[in-house]
């Protein structure tokens, strides 16, 4: 089954403490993206790849990382979670770019204490 | 640089009525066009997406929106409204000079009453 899967789908953590949200895609998908969802700010891009070894920012960039070293994985970091990262995050990825239709994971809900 | 503004973020119509959501662009070049629907605890699925082959573009579960470019609208409709439509749906914009980045409007949550 073609599909985009996240882990954790839940994360309570505290404040300082690194973590690290996987992403992969069994779609052989050149682009992938990070998007958190905040209400009324629908989702915001975080960091994107265009292929491997390719990364760069979206719109909100601050305090995240990511990294493209296979194909299929994407995984978000957040070296010193704060407490404004508390939210929904979504991985998507697409034949491409960005101009083509981004398959999405399931989320994860992260909260920072 | 690129937005998305969606008109209404919450819409209630009864079963059987029209559905419109309402989503403008600002862009000097029209971009591509996307809805986007979540249903709750789910990730995004696409509707549908217009890239200028035709200005009214069909997609899935009956929805079709209509590019209108003097309005730099992309509003989303369907005739009748049935309760498994109840969700939230999301605008989005690609820029056609680069494949990179996609912007999403803040979203519209339907509500279908009985």
């Amino acid at each position: 089954e073609a599909q985009v899967t996240q882990n954790p789908r839940y994360l309570i953590t505290v404040t300082g403490k690194k973590l690290t949200v996987t992403c992969s895609q069994n779609m052989n998908h050149e682009y992938m993206s990070w998007y958190r969802q905040d209400p009324g700010l629908g989702l915001r891009q975080i960091y994107y790849s265009m292929n491997v070894e390719v990364t760069d920012k979206g719109d909100v960039p601050e305090g995240y990382k990511v990294s493209r070293k296979e194909k299929r994985n994407f995984p978000l970091i957040l070296e010193s979670p704060s407490p404004n990262q508390t939210s929904l995050y979504f991985c998507a990825s697409s034949f491409w770019g960005a101009h083509n239709e981004q398959f999405f994971g399931p989320g994860t809900r992260l909260t920072v204490l | 640089a690129q937005s998305v503004t969606q008109l209404g973020s919450h819409v209630s119509v009864s079963e059987g009525a029209l559905v419109l959501l309402r989503c403008n662009y600002s862009s000097s070049v029209p971009p591509y066009l996307f809805w986007y629907v979540q249903y709750p605890n789910q990730g995004l699925q696409l509707l549908l997406k217009y890239t200028s082959a035709a200005t009214l573009v069909k997609g899935i579960n009956g929805f079709e929106a209509e590019f209108k470019k003097s309005e730099t609208s992309f509003h989303l409709t369907k005739p009748s409204a049935h309760m498994s439509d109840a969700a939230e749906y999301f605008c989005a914009v690609s820029d056609r000079t680069s494949y990179d980045k996609v912007i999403f409007g803040p979203g519209t949550s339907l509500s279908v009453i009985p």
